[in-house]
């Protein structure tokens, strides 16, 4: 079974430092990887996403991530926070064998202070 | 597009009665899922539909929770008796037949006294 790991459960930065969210996720064939951000209150938007091609994947606001096979992981960066970026970060993993449920890990919750 | 849309946002009842939830997912999307967020379990995927028929239903937690999805346009979650434990945010997702991207509703927040 496809299963996720985010070590970081709750990061606390100052404004403009950066930002790097671990995850590793364990299955051996072809994945899918994702993060999602939510922000208080609101329901999951997708961050970035990563299919096949290049391992480094720009996503929306600013976030980037990579994607290292030999590692099993896809770490979540941003050169530089800001106050509106304090939200819960989720990332996920499917298999590419067809099954669609994504598999989540437990979260990271970013606290950016001004 | 209105995105996916749940009913209702808000449910706080007594423990034994009986709970539904409603989900509409992004017109054109074939793929409906069912997840639960709690702060002990994190999110987990409950039950998941391709056109309209239950594909994986491992992770209902037992046979209070029952999932349908009589149409393209419409599912239900329903949770017959309700318990305290059942208390968390149930989010639905919806996806089309391409990437593997999932849209997530806003949740219900589910409350069982």
């Amino acid at each position: 079974a496809q299963s996720v790991s985010q070590h970081n459960h709750h990061v606390i930065l100052s404004e403009a430092a950066s930002l790097e969210l671990g995850c590793n996720y364990s299955y051996g064939g072809t994945v899918n990887l994702f993060w999602y951000v939510q922000y208080p209150g609101q329901h999951l938007q997708l961050l970035l996403k990563y299919f096949s091609g290049d391992p480094l994947v720009k996503g929306i606001k600013g976030f980037e991530a990579e994607f290292i096979k030999s590692k099993f992981s896809f770490n979540l960066r941003k050169p530089s926070v800001q106050w509106s970026d304090t939200a819960e970060y989720f990332c996920a993993v499917n298999a590419g064998t067809g099954r669609r449920a994504l598999t989540f890990g437990s979260g990271t919750r970013l606290q950016v202070q001004p | 597009d209105a995105g996916v849309i749940q009913s209702p946002r808000h449910e706080v009842t007594e423990m034994g009665q009986e709970v539904t939830l409603r989900c509409k997912p992004i017109s054109g999307h074939d793929y409906l899922f069912w997840y639960r967020q709690t702060m002990m379990r994190g999110l987990e995927l409950l039950i998941y539909f391709n056109n309209n028929v239950p594909i994986d239903d491992s992770g209902m937690p037992e046979d209070r929770f029952s999932a349908k999805m009589p149409n393209a346009s419409f599912s239900t979650l329903k949770i017959q008796p309700s318990e305290p434990r059942d208390s968390a945010v149930y989010f639905c997702a919806s996806s089309g037949g391409g990437p593997h991207e999932q849209f997530f509703g806003p949740g219900t927040r589910l409350t069982v006294l």
